[in-house]
């Protein structure tokens, strides 16, 4: 089974700030990563998919990167929206999914 | 509007049942997979069970494997989750979520409902 895992584990960072988190797996997975939002209580929210495509609706500040094994998640400018906790999904060719531990990102 | 809308959960023992729904409205139901994806307190997301549009394809995680039935009602725009034998590590907020497999990401998330394992 693929494993995936994020780091770090928490981040604090002022608003304004350039942010990146990074995902690894376990093995190559090619390009099938997506990245998604969660604020406490609700529901998340896809922000890209394929590893670097911007879901549609979603702010241009995000940005994702990488292919195979390592993918990163970047924010070029943080927003007082933006934080919230962010995880990384791997869904393989039978739809099973591993999502990464989550990156919480919060206000330092 | 896509709206996927988890009702079913509660309070139940250890080792007894409960059936979760999800009701889609403001998509095509049969064109999509759907998943369920839980969130225990405080922790990160775990993939339940995802299922095909036309339920010709099933699979479940480890953790609940046996023990949970996906199933889907595509006349109803509904997609179910049975569970049976449930634990207290059960206890988690569950989702349904839309599947965009030529993605391999889930679109569509619905507000999740809340199932606790207690005696």
């Amino acid at each position: 089974d693929i494993q995936m895992t994020q780091s770090p584990s928490t981040l604090s960072a002022s608003v304004g700030e350039r942010v990146t988190i990074t995902c690894r797996a376990s093995q190559s997975i090619s390009s099938w990563l997506a990245w998604y939002q969660q604020k406490p209580g609700k529901a998340p929210k896809l922000l890209i998919y394929k590893a670097s495509t911007l879901q549609s609706g979603v702010p241009s500040r995000f940005s994702g990167s990488g292919s195979g094994t390592e993918f990163t998640l970047a924010i070029s400018s943080l927003q007082p929206d933006d934080f919230a906790s962010y995880y990384c999904q791997h869904e393989d060719g039978y739809s099973r999914s591993t999502f990464g531990p989550g990156t919480k990102v919060d206000i330092k | 509007e896509v709206q996927l809308v988890e009702s079913g959960g509660g309070l139940v023992k250890p080792g007894g049942s409960l059936r979760l729904s999800c009701a889609a409205s403001g998509f095509a139901f049969s064109a999509y997979g759907m998943n369920w994806v839980r969130q225990a307190p405080g922790k990160g997301l775990e993939w339940v069970s995802c299922i095909s549009r036309n339920s010709a394809y099933i699979n479940y995680a480890d953790s609940v494997k046996g023990r949970f039935t996906i199933s889907r009602d595509n006349a109803k725009n509904s997609l179910y989750l049975q569970m049976n034998s449930l634990r207290a590590e059960d206890t988690a907020v569950y989702y349904c979520a839309r599947d965009v497999v030529t993605v391999a990401a889930s679109d569509y998330w619905g507000q999740g409902t809340l199932v606790t394992v207690s005696s």
